[in-house]
């Protein structure tokens, strides 16, 4: 059983387009993220939810929203893609953002390989 | 500013050669340090959580240790299949966050 799953896992895309990444977790954790990592690997939060709630919403352009429709869910749509957005984007899970830090430890998903032609 | 700095970016190994990576962390309100590998192609998979200065945790051949400023884990006698980029991750107060470090790349020659 995956417990961290995304789809697609790849999306090729022309600019100025929309497209939406599914994310799934079926560990029954409260906490979800999106993170972005780019060509030189770097692994950066971009949003968090805590039982549906939206708790971490970083510098990132208001093209990209977050739909988090239960806390096993939580999808990200992303308006007029841009080149810069090419990247791959990984979901994780954690148990609970506000308790300790045992409870803190991220389950990743496969990532979705973002390329915008 | 907050910042997690992992070195070094890369390292080279023979089989059996045991090593160290670093984990240097300026945060305030520290809630845990966390290690994770990443495979090529894959999302990174969880090893550790440390919290308290002078907490180490072992798996296998890797053993990670903390302290109030850094964290290292350390790799003895490593086996090719350890090859891997290691990634560290701090979770602070501030605003809940967990920031990672650009990573080290290991590569462990047979």
């Amino acid at each position: 059983d995956t417990a961290v799953s995304q789809t697609p896992k790849y999306l090729v895309t022309q600019m100025g387009n929309d497209k939406s990444i599914k994310c799934e977790q079926n560990l029954g954790h409260d906490t979800m993220y999106w993170y972005k990592q780019d060509s030189k690997k770097f692994l950066k939060i971009m949003f968090s939810y805590n039982n549906k709630e939206l708790i971490i919403n970083e510098t990132v352009p208001n093209r990209f929203s977050p739909k988090s429709p239960d806390k096993a869910h939580l999808n990200l749509h992303i308006n007029s893609l841009e080149l810069g957005d090419s990247a791959v984007y990984f979901c994780a899970s954690s148990q609970d953002i506000y308790a300790g830090h045992s409870y803190n430890e991220q389950f990743f998903g496969p990532g979705t390989r973002l390329t915008v032609l | 500013e907050d910042q997690v700095t992992q070195s070094p970016e890369a390292l080279r190994l023979q089989e059996g050669e045991s090593s160290s990576l670093n984990c240097s962390y300026t945060v305030s309100g520290l809630r845990g340090l966390f290690w994770y590998r990443q495979d090529p192609g894959k999302g990174p998979e969880f090893l550790f959580t440390l919290y308290s200065a002078g907490e180490e945790k072992e798996k296998e051949r890797l053993k990670a240790t903390l302290t109030k400023k850094e964290s290292f884990l350390h790799i003895t006698a490593p086996k090719p299949e350890d090859s891997a980029t290691y990634l560290c991750a701090v979770h602070y107060t501030g605003g809940f966050k967990t920031i990672f470090g650009a990573g080290t790349r290991l590569f462990v020659k047979a």
